[in-house]
């Protein structure tokens, strides 16, 4: 069965600290890997997208990478600010016959000041 | 404004009352999908569909159907609606069909109470 699992559930650090968030998934034959924020009551936004070709996007202070043969992607934040608190989700779509986009539980992330 | 937008936010119904959500995107994505999101279980795909008349299941459909008839309007109709469907409910969009080279955007969310 395909899934993602993203650990820590939660997570709290003091500003200006550098992180790193996990994502992996079963089954290697990806296409690609999507993070994603998502804010309380709002919608989700993109953040990075890799395709399964790709071993790193990087956006701003933003940087996600991805290990296919360990199933593996990461989300690193630079200098963290209060306003990157939020939860961080990872999709991945496989690449099989279908189009469904399968999620993690996500990552909720709390910068104190 | 680029936007995906869902009609209504809020709703609070009662057991097997019929309901619409309504979803529309003005990005002329082929691409549109419904999730729900609930606690402990994250998001989860209810129906996708690739392009007006063609729509498949994701992986939790039961209970819901969907319709495509314009490219730009995914409804997603709850025929007769069960307290295990209440949830927090979203709409995403992509311009490319196959999904596999483009972004995803998703709508605000619609926060469904059945009673």
């Amino acid at each position: 069965k395909q899934e993602v699992t993203q650990i820590p559930a939660a997570l709290s650090v003091p500003e200006g600290e550098n992180l790193v968030l996990n994502c992996s998934f079963t089954d290697s034959a990806i296409y690609n890997l999507q993070w994603f924020r998502q804010d309380p009551g709002k919608g989700l936004t993109s953040l990075l997208l890799i395709q399964s070709s790709q071993r790193e996007q990087t956006s701003g202070r933003l940087n996600a990478s991805l290990d296919k043969s360990s199933g593996r992607s990461t989300l690193y934040i630079a200098a963290s600010q209060p306003g990157d608190s939020a939860t961080y989700l990872c999709a991945v779509h496989w690449m099989d016959s279908s189009y469904k986009l399968i999620f993690g539980s996500g990552t909720r992330l709390l910068v104190r000041p | 404004e680029a936007q995906v937008t869902q009609n209504p936010r809020y709703l609070i119904t009662v057991t097997g009352k019929k309901l619409t959500v309504t979803c529309s995107q003005n990005m002329n994505h082929e691409y549109m999908s419904w999730y729900r999101q609930d606690p402990g279980l994250g998001l989860r795909q209810i129906y996708y569909s690739m392009n007006v008349e063609v729509t498949d299941k994701g992986d939790v459909p039961e209970g819901y159907k969907v319709s495509r008839k314009e490219k730009r309007n995914f409804p997603l109709i709850l025929e007769s609606p069960s307290p295990n469907q209440t949830s927090l409910y979203f709409c995403a969009s992509s311009l490319d069909r196959r999904l596999a080279w483009d972004t995803q955007y998703f709508g605000p969310g619609t926060r469904l109470t059945v009673l």
